[in-house]
């Protein structure tokens, strides 16, 4: 079972709007991430965030909000939406962060967004 | 420019053959990781933080920190190897902050 749970796998926006993804992890970790992977672009670094605080952010636009109301989720909302943002977002957990239990990341199955 | 150059780009094998992939550095890191993306998506990693000769069943890691590089030897290779390899960078251990490559797609065939 998988133990990283992303949703939806697949959505379809109109430029302007705004989508939710939704991120859920059953591995116990306390830090978590996002990732984006585009066509044109390798797998970039997002967010990371530390018992629900966020830690880092390499996300020049304030259209990408996280959101982490447990400490196993950490959503992503996307704002007028534009459709250079079509990609493949990717949540991550590891153990911990920024020490050295920080651990590995395990990766979830990505939600692929097109904006039209 | 790209921090992290991955060679080649594509390979494509006979079930049974060997590959060798390569990582080179542009910056200074202080580790590394490589990585599998199955067709469809998902990451799984394959060596965390590999410093010298590293090896886990059929797959080796080479990885030389100072001199900037890594690779990832897969022997006698199996279709179900077949999928993109990905290396990551960090400038700091233990944040996860990775900088990835494009990454090899390995394509192994009957």
């Amino acid at each position: 079972d998988p133990k990283i749970i992303q949703k939806p796998k697949y959505l379809v926006a109109v430029t302007g709007s705004e989508k939710i993804l939704i991120c859920e992890q059953y591995l116990g970790h306390n830090a978590m991430y996002w990732y984006r992977q585009s066509a044109k672009k390798p797998l970039e670094f997002m967010f990371s965030y530390s018992y629900q605080k966020l830690m880092d952010n390499q996300t020049a636009s304030s259209r990408f909000q996280p959101q982490s109301s447990k400490k196993n989720h950490l959503d992503l909302q996307i704002t007028a939406l534009k459709p250079d943002d079509s990609a493949t977002y990717f949540c991550a957990s590891s153990q911990d962060w920024g020490g050295a239990s920080t651990g590995q990341l395990y990766f979830g199955e990505g939600s692929k967004l097109t904006v039209l | 420019g790209q921090q992290v150059q991955q060679s080649p780009t594509s390979l494509v094998l006979q079930e049974g053959e060997n590959a060798e992939l390569q990582c080179n550095f542009s910056t200074s890191l202080n580790s590394m990781q490589w990585f599998y993306q199955r067709p469809g998506g998902s990451l799984v990693s394959v060596f965390y933080n590999p410093s010298g000769t590293k090896q886990s069943g059929r797959l080796t890691s080479t990885t030389v920190i100072k001199e900037r590089r890594s690779s990832l030897h897969i022997s006698s290779s199996q279709i179900t190897d077949s999928g993109t390899y990905l290396c990551a960078m960090e400038r700091r251990s233990g944040y996860n902050k990775l900088t990835f490559g494009k990454g090899t797609v390995l394509l192994v065939s009957p």
